[in-house]
């Protein structure tokens, strides 16, 4: 069994300051996990994954984040926001190695919001 | 390569009609998945399928079937419509390789009313 637990819901910053947005996992397996991005209107667009390599994990757009395995945790980090980065994010965990189907397990999401 | 697209992109539907959500990929990914959207529960899984002619229930499947007659096409019904079914659906294809890392796409969405 696997879950996912975006711990904050909102989250607002100001343009140019550090975003952070904390996720916690749990998974029977050793796992893949991921972040997805969503803007408004739009369908999800992949931000980073972590697959066993390197465990702090760059992906687009300037964001990182870091697996750590004794925290079971993925935090998403930015060190300076953009207006264009307000959206929500979702973290994402699934079974390493195409077990149980590849299936995807989603965070509830957090929305970002950028204020000038 | 258009990736993975869905039609019709937005529907709206009176209690008890049926329709059904095509989704299509070129990626020749083996697997697809249906998912439903609604807010602040993240993406929940309907049905799945990990190759031509098969499909398996998600977290979700009840009020749902599909079908997977082409590997590449991907259908969702709903044989009689209600208002819990109001949500945004999105379709996802993966490789489904061994070792693979997993990673799914997403189509762009189905917006679906239900009055």
């Amino acid at each position: 069994a696997q879950s996912v637990t975006q711990l904050d819901s909102h989250v607002s910053v100001s343009e140019g300051t550090p975003v952070l947005l904390r996720c916690n996992y749990s998974s029977s397996y050793s796992p893949s996990l991921f972040w997805y991005v969503q803007h408004p209107n739009k369908g999800l667009q992949l931000l980073l994954k972590y697959t066993s390599a390197a465990t702090l994990v760059k992906g687009i757009n300037g964001f990182e984040a870091e697996f750590k395995k004794s925290e079971t945790s993925f935090h998403l980090t930015k060190p300076s926001a953009h207006m264009s980065d307000a959206a929500e994010y979702f973290c994402v965990v699934s079974p390493w190695g195409g077990a149980a189907g590849n299936k995807l397990t989603f965070g509830g999401g957090t929305r970002v919001l950028v204020k000038p | 390569n258009a990736g993975v697209t869905q039609t019709p992109k937005f529907r709206v539907l009176k209690t008890g009609q049926s329709m059904t959500l095509l989704c299509a990929q070129d990626m020749n990914h083996e697997y697809m998945y249906w998912y439903r959207q609604d807010p602040g529960m993240g993406l929940r899984l309907i049905h799945y399928s990990v190759g031509e002619g098969t499909t398996a229930k998600g977290e979700v499947p009840d009020g749902y079937n599909v079908s997977r007659l082409k590997k590449q096409n991907f259908l969702l019904g709903l044989e009689s419509a209600a208002p819990s079914q109001t949500s945004v659906y999105f379709c996802a294809s993966s490789d489904g390789t061994s070792g693979s890392y997993n990673e799914q796409f997403f189509g762009p969405g189905t917006r679906l009313t239900v009055l």
